[in-house]
């Protein structure tokens, strides 16, 4: 079955801090995996996918299949990294195409404290 | 603003009533996507579309719930005597479709709806 697990619902960390937002996932064929953040009164917005290998606001998630794993990472965290942030999940279909539906797990909010 | 647009955007009604939420996707978007969430859990999926066509229903999905996207642009989310456990933020997204390649979804603000 299709699982994104989150584990920590909160997470704080101080300004300058390392900051690692934990997802695990299950998914018996190619999934493809991202990152969603939700600014306060804000929509929710993609912050990263692992296909494109890219870092936005200094944010790097990188896909372990072995671990089945898409931990969400930075190095240096800032006041305005807080926010809900949702790990989610999608299937591949043929010719490397998304498919539909996004799983998300239940979301880890990141307090920031100056 | 070009984005996902949902009206209305709270909604509350007694239990029994029926309720309708509209999204409209952002322009020559082909898929359109309907979720819910709860609080303290991440959006659920519930239906999608790909153009006029309702491609994927989720068991969520009861019959008190109907989707529609007549010409495949906005689309309607209606609920047939609500109940209180239909309490949540309803969620819309729409993506370009079709193609090779990551398929992004860009959500709507959402529409919050109580049922008291």
């Amino acid at each position: 079955a299709q699982r994104v697990t989150q584990p920590e619902k909160l997470l704080s960390v101080f300004k300058g801090a390392p900051v690692e937002l934990k997802c695990n996932y299950s998914y018996s064929g190619s999934p493809e995996l991202f990152w969603y953040v939700q600014y306060s009164r804000q929509r929710l917005q993609l912050l990263l996918r692992h296909i494109s290998r890219e870092s936005i606001k200094g944010f790097t998630a990188d896909l372990n299949k072995g671990e089945t794993s898409f931990h969400l990472k930075k190095p240096f965290a800032q006041e305005e990294d807080s926010a809900m942030y949702y790990c989610a999940l999608s299937g591949r279909g043929g010719r490397g195409s998304t498919l539909g539906r996004l799983y998300f797990g239940r979301g880890t909010q990141l307090t920031v404290w100056p | 603003d070009t984005g996902v647009s949902q009206n209305p955007r709270h909604k509350i009604t007694k239990r029994g009533q029926n309720v309708t939420f509209r999204c409209d996707p952002i322009s020559e978007h082909n898929r359109l996507y309907w979720y819910r969430q709860t609080l303290g859990q991440g959006p659920e999926f519930l239906t999608y579309f790909q153009n006029e066509a309702q491609l994927e229903k989720s068991r969520l999905l009861s019959d008190r719930f109907s989707a529609e996207r007549p010409k495949g642009s906005f689309s309607t989310l209606e609920i047939q005597r609500t109940e209180q456990g239909d309490s949540a933020m309803y969620l819309c997204a729409s993506s370009p479709g079709g193609g090779r390649g990551t398929d992004t979804q860009y959500f709507g603000p959402g529409t919050r709806l109580t049922v008291l």
